[in-house]
């Protein structure tokens, strides 16, 4: 599984769009790229992933650089109850998934 | 359509007891993957259940067990208890039929987490 490096902490106004940055140099061709976001001593809630394309939801887009070599999570008007660790995993799936540190985001009013 | 359910919320056990702990999967998931989560840490993964079989299993010596029973669900087994084994206990589930019909990547829902302290 690739290693996945993200900023520590970040900070977004309230309404504002949340960009959160993700490397995964040593991407290879079959694994995708997967966010979860864990809100204080809940379960890991699954956000989006995505292989080559860039993906939409309900909650976020998911931008993959054309080199896959990094992707940006994009909350598109973040709220307080967006204030979470965020998880960027790069892995091909139907396997456990590596959980680094994450990044630590919080919405402020 | 119930998510994923695990029980109890919390646990306190004292060093050297045993613990089990219970999750129900996603309504149509065949999979089930246990974390262990401590304080300030990412979760790791402990091992996964795929037709009552242990499939893939992490860095984590034999006091953890599990078992996955025919409706899916799925027990996670810790003996001997020790300080260091107190953590949120994260079950995920999936479906691997339907990862291999869609090859569109695995998807894993989470529950709430069962709280183990050990004194």
């Amino acid at each position: 599984d690739a290693k996945t490096t993200q900023p520590t902490s970040m900070d977004c106004a309230e309404g504002r769009a949340a960009n959160l940055p993700c490397n995964h140099s040593t991407i290879s061709g079959n694994e995708y790229v997967y966010w979860y976001r864990q809100i204080h001593s809940q379960g890991p809630q699954y956000i989006i992933h995505g292989l080559k394309n860039n993906e939409t939801n309900e909650m976020a887009s998911l931008i993959i650089t054309e080199d896959r070599k990094s992707s940006t999570l994009i909350l598109p008007h973040a709220t307080l109850r967006d204030t979470a660790v965020y998880y960027c995993i790069a892995q091909t799936g139907a396997n456990n998934l590596f959980f680094g540190t994450g990044t630590r985001l919080t919405v402020i009013p | 359509d119930a998510g994923v359910t695990q029980s109890p919320t919390h646990l306190i056990k004292t060093r050297g007891q045993q613990v089990t702990l219970r999750c129900s999967p996603k309504s149509g998931h065949d999979t089930v993957s246990w974390y262990q989560q401590a304080l300030g840490q990412g979760p790791q993964f402990i091992f996964q259940y795929y037709e009552e079989e242990e499939r893939q299993r992490g860095n984590f010596p034999d006091r953890f067990s599990g078992h996955q029973f025919p409706n899916y669900s799925s027990e996670l087994n810790v003996n001997a208890l020790l300080l260091g084994d107190s953590a949120l206990y994260l079950c995920a589930s999936s479906s691997l039929l339907a990862i291999f019909l869609a090859a569109s990547g695995d998807t894993q829902y989470f529950g709430p987490g069962t709280r183990l302290t050990v004194l």
